[in-house]
């Protein structure tokens, strides 16, 4: 059985850090990419960051670019996500995410195809808050 | 940015009936839209991927159509246990956007 639990949330003043973890269990993690959704409390998803399989590609969004840091560890089957600077509008829910798909580069159009989020984790929230 | 929009934003039907949600995407996306359903206090889950694809595990009653910028989301027979918001999430490109969901009551 496919199995992602993350941990490391809890609250931290702004311009804080935190780094939140995920560990995965019940198939072959170095085999897949991985991700980071955030949930905002009442509101819906949001992509934060996604990493390939090897860590070769790695990928975020506009709003945390320069502040966090995603990675992995295949040995430990684990994925992290390092988190700087942080800011009120950081506060969220944070999953981790399978990607079924590998991302891949289409030469033609030059896009870059990322997400089909197929197993997820219960997430942990993150609060920003003086 | 490619940008998704959802409609309706919510919607309230019986046991049994028949419930279509559609989402828009800003430009052709192709066929890279998938569909997840979050129940309150839960995480997503992947329902339906490259627009019509079941994936694996998930009733038939659910379906996806569609292709471009236009998609169609059915629930052929409403549940109770289909009590859920529902995304749209393209991934044509960066960054993989979902929609703003469309959350389903029972009436």
């Amino acid at each position: 059985e496919v199995q992602l639990v993350e941990s490391g949330g809890g609250l931290v003043k702004p311009g804080g850090s935190l780094r939140l973890s995920c560990a995965a269990s019940g198939f072959t993690f170095s085999s897949y990419s991985m991700n980071w959704v955030r949930q905002a409390p009442g509101k819906g998803l949001e992509w934060v960051s996604s990493i390939s399989s090897s860590s070769s590609y790695i990928y975020y969004a506009d709003s945390v670019k320069g502040r966090f840091t995603i990675s992995r560890d295949n040995a430990k089957n684990s994925l992290y996500l390092q988190m700087n600077s942080l800011r009120a509008e950081d506060t969220a829910v944070y999953y981790c995410a399978r990607d079924s798909q590998a991302a891949y580069y289409d030469i033609l159009t030059g896009y870059v195809h990322v997400g089909v989020f197929d197993y997820w984790g219960q997430g942990t929230l993150v609060t920003v808050s003086s | 940015d490619i940008q998704m929009t959802q409609s309706p934003s919510s919607l309230s039907a019986s046991v049994g009936d028949r419930v279509t949600i559609t989402c828009q995407a800003s430009q052709d996306i192709s066929n890279y839209l998938n569909w997840y359903q979050q129940k309150p206090g839960k995480a997503p889950k992947l329902l339906i991927y490259d627009a019509s694809n079941l994936e694996t595990g998930v009733p038939s009653r659910f379906s996806g159509s569609g292709s471009g910028t236009d998609f169609t989301f059915t629930i052929s027979s409403l549940q109770p246990e289909d009590i859920a918001t529902y995304y749209c999430q393209q991934y044509d490109n960066l960054p993989p956007l979902f929609g703003p969901g469309t959350k389903v009551d029972i009436k």
